[in-house]
């Protein structure tokens, strides 16, 4: 069974960093795309990063591009998010997805972990 | 970027009933196209990909179509369960960008 288990999440003061992180489970993680989608509170789904199977490639939306760095353990089956300089529009539930092999599509998602950016 | 518009933002369908949800990209997509069902409070689960790709495990009153820049989701025969908020999402280039949403209740 495919399983995706997000962490780190939590209140943050605006300015400061915070890590996440994914374990993947039940499926050969070294061969898939992955990915972190946000939803803030009561609002919509935004992408925010996509990583190779390698890492050598990431992708970004232009709101946390330089901000952000989406990576990747193979050996420990795990996906990683940090996030610098963090802002109150930051605050959303962040998930880890599963790119699908044949399409873009995500078609795993974890549960989801709350990042709050507060003073 | 590729602006996904979707419709409408909510709707309300008697048991039964067959509806439709339309998604509009600003630019040609090539199918690139998926749609998710996301119930309260549960993370997102993929029903179509690749605009007409039934995901494995959906029931067969899910269907999609479309192609170009118009594309929609059809649910025949609303069930109690398929109540919930329905996005699109392409992923036709990079940054990938969701549709707005529709809230899918019963009447």
């Amino acid at each position: 069974e495919v399983q995706l288990v997000e962490s780190g999440g939590g209140l943050v003061q605006p300015g400061r960093s915070l890590k996440l992180s994914c374990a993947a489970s039940g499926f050969t993680f070294s061969n898939y795309y992955m990915a972190w989608v946000r939803q803030a509170p009561k609002k919509g789904l935004e992408w925010v990063a996509t990583i190779s199977t390698s890492g050598s490639r990431t992708y970004y939306p232009d709101s946390v591009k330089g901000r952000f760095t989406i990576s990747r353990d193979n050996a420990k089956s795990s996906l990683y998010l940090q996030m610098n300089s963090l802002k109150s529009e930051d605050t959303a539930t962040y998930y880890c997805a599963r790119h699908s092999l044949t399409t873009v599509a995500t078609d795993y998602w974890g549960q989801g972990v709350m990042v709050t950016v507060s003073s | 970027d590729i602006q996904m518009t979707q419709s409408p933002a909510s709707l309300s369908a008697s048991l039964g009933e067959t509806i439709s949800i339309e998604c509009r990209a600003s630019e040609d997509i090539y199918s690139n196209l998926a749609w998710y069902q996301q119930k309260s409070g549960k993370s997102p689960q993929l029903l179509i990909y690749a605009a007409n790709r039934l995901q494995d495990g959906v029931p067969s009153r899910f269907s999609g179509s479309g192609s170009g820049t118009q594309y929609s989701l059809k649910i025949s025969g609303m069930q109690p369960e398929d109540e919930g908020d329905y996005f699109c999402l392409q992923g036709s280039k990079f940054p990938l960008t969701f549709g707005s949403g529709t809230k899918l209740e019963i009447k």
